[in-house]
C-alpha cells in the first residue's frame, strides 16, 4: 500500500529561524513529489514539484530536496516570517492504471511566533 | 479568475438528510476529485473522475455518490448523512501529465451532520 509519512506533526519557531520538514514515502511506481501549503481555511496551494531525477527545487525561502534512492524529501523555509503559519502537506503521486493518483501525507503544522 | 468553486460553503444537516456539493471548475481540467479533511487524518480521497461521464471510488467511498455530467461540474452527494461525514470537504481538478498534474483546490465545504 502507498504510504507518505511526514515529521514532525507540529512545529513552533520563532520568526526569522530556519526550519525543516520531512517526508518519508513508500509509493510506486513514483511520478513526482509536490509539497503544498495549506493556510487554516483555505485549499492547499502547490509550492513545488519534484520529479525523479531532481535533488532540489526552490521557490523563493522555500527549498525542496528529493533522495530517490532513500525515498525521502524535505522542505526547508529560511527566515521564516509570520505568514509562513500553516500546514505544510506532502504529496507523492504514482502512476497507476494511466493515471496520475496522488497519496497524501497527514501534513505537519507549522506556527511562526513574532 | 475563479479556479475550483465549492458551494456551498457551509452546511448543517441533520442525521438521514440528503444534500449535494457542486464544485465548478473553469481550466477546462479532465480530472477531478473529491476530498475529505478530518483533524490529524489529512486528506482523504472519496471519489474521483477522469473525464466527463466518469467516475470512480476513491480511498473512503462509502456513503457518498458523485456524477460527472459536465465537464467543468463534479457533483458529491450524501444520500442520508451521518454524523461521521461530519467533515470539511475539498474539491480539486488538474490536468495530468508527469510535469503537470498540480491539484488545484476550491476553498472547502465545512459540513455539520448533528
Amino acid at each position: 500500500k502507498n504510504q507518505v509519512e511526514q515529521s514532525p506533526q507540529s512545529l513552533i519557531i520563532l520568526e526569522g529561524k530556519n526550519c525543516t520538514l520531512q517526508c518519508n514515502y513508500t509509493v510506486s511506481p513514483f511520478s513526482n513529489l509536490r509539497w503544498y501549503k495549506q493556510d487554516t481555511g483555505r485549499g492547499p496551494v502547490s509550492l513545488t514539484i519534484m520529479t525523479f531525477s531532481e535533488n532540489t527545487k526552490s521557490n523563493g525561502r522555500y527549498t525542496a530536496t528529493l533522495d530517490a534512492d532513500t525515498k525521502q524529501s524535505s522542505l526547508h523555509i529560511t527566515a521564516s516570517q509570520l505568514s509562513d503559519s500553516a500546514s505544510y502537506i506532502c504529496v507523492v503521486s504514482a502512476l497507476s492504471g494511466g493515471s496520475y493518483i496522488p497519496t497524501f501525507g497527514r501534513g505537519t503544522s507549522l506556527i511562526v511566533h513574532p | 479568475n475563479a479556479g475550483v468553486t465549492q458551494t456551498p460553503k457551509f452546511r448543517v444537516l441533520k442525521t438521514g438528510q440528503s444534500m449535494t456539493l457542486l464544485c465548478a471548475q473553469d481550466m477546462n481540467h479532465e480530472y477531478m476529485y473529491w476530498y475529505r479533511q478530518d483533524p490529524g487524518m489529512g486528506l482523504r480521497l472519496i471519489h474521483y473522475s477522469v473525464g466527463e461521464g466518469t467516475t470512480a471510488k476513491g480511498e473512503v467511498p462509502d456513503g457518498y455518490n458523485v456524477s460527472r455530467l459536465k465537464k467543468q461540474n463534479f457533483l458529491l452527494g450524501l444520500e442520508s448523512a451521518a454524523p461521521s461525514q461530519t467533515s470539511v470537504y475539498f474539491c480539486a481538478s488538474s490536468q495530468q501529465g508527469v510535469w503537470t498534474g498540480e491539484l488545484f483546490f476550491g476553498e472547502g465545504s465545512r459540513l455539520t451532520v448533528l
